[in-house]
């Protein structure tokens, strides 16, 4: 079956550090990567996608690149600020398990100043 | 963007009572609305797809008796935990896929998701 498997958190980074949350699947065929961020008292976002391997996401300065490879999507910032404390959940869909998506644990990312 | 709200954002019964947990599309309809299930430290897991005028349909190992959902508008759906008990203290999210023009983009929009405490 499909799964995803992130870093254990919380991970605490100071602000303008760089950022990197590991995220790695079990899937069979192509599925699509996801990133979504789950802010303090609301709903999950969508932060960025990657439909096919090689594909890069990026949004609001965070990128991921889907590696079949290494069956990974890992997630990564230059230089994170304070307002990116959150959660962020890896997760993917796959044609072959019924068009649902199928989340990792997520990770919670809190940055200090 | 779209807005998927979820009412309430946390509650408190007694072992044995019902709860109901509502999700409500503001800005868009919603044929199809999914509800999980979150436990500390793990994945959200699918419980249930929603259909609006249709029966649910439920993910392998979730009772359907325990967990009752009604999608009867096209932007509400209700998840009711009958005779609760401890072990389903959890947080219970929904989504809904989004729509435009009345057709489906694709796009899943989340609620801020439902603590539940059972005492």
């Amino acid at each position: 079956g499909n799964s995803v498997t992130q870093m254990e958190g919380p991970v605490t980074l100071s602000e303008e550090a760089f950022l990197t949350i590991n995220c790695t699947y079990t899937a069979t065929g192509y599925p699509s990567l996801f990133w979504y961020v789950q802010y303090p008292g609301e709903g999950l976002q969508l932060l960025l996608k990657a439909t096919k391997a090689d594909d890069k996401g990026s949004n609001k300065g965070f990128e991921a690149t889907y590696r079949k490879e290494t069956t990974s999507f890992h997630l990564e910032k230059g230089s994170v600020q304070v307002s990116d404390s959150a959660v962020y959940f890896c997760a993917l869909i796959n044609t072959g398990g019924g068009n649902k998506l199928t989340f990792g644990t997520g990770t919670q990312l809190k940055v200090e100043l | 963007g779209a807005v998927v709200s979820q009412h309430p954002s946390w509650v408190i019964c007694k072992s044995g009572t019902s709860v109901k947990i509502e999700c409500r599309s503001l800005d868009f309809q919603a044929t199809t609305m999914f509800w999980y299930r979150q436990f500390p430290k793990q994945s959200l897991m699918l419980m249930a797809t929603s259909n609006e005028g249709s029966k649910a349909t439920y993910e392998q190992g979730v009772e359907k008796d325990k967990f009752l959902i009604n999608h009867a508008s096209l932007t509400l759906s209700t998840l009711t935990v009958t005779s609760a008990h401890p072990e389903d203290s959890s947080f219970y999210i929904c989504s809904a896929r989004g729509t435009s023009g009345g057709s489906n983009t694709g796009e899943l929009f989340f609620g801020e998701g439902s603590r539940l405490t059972v005492l």
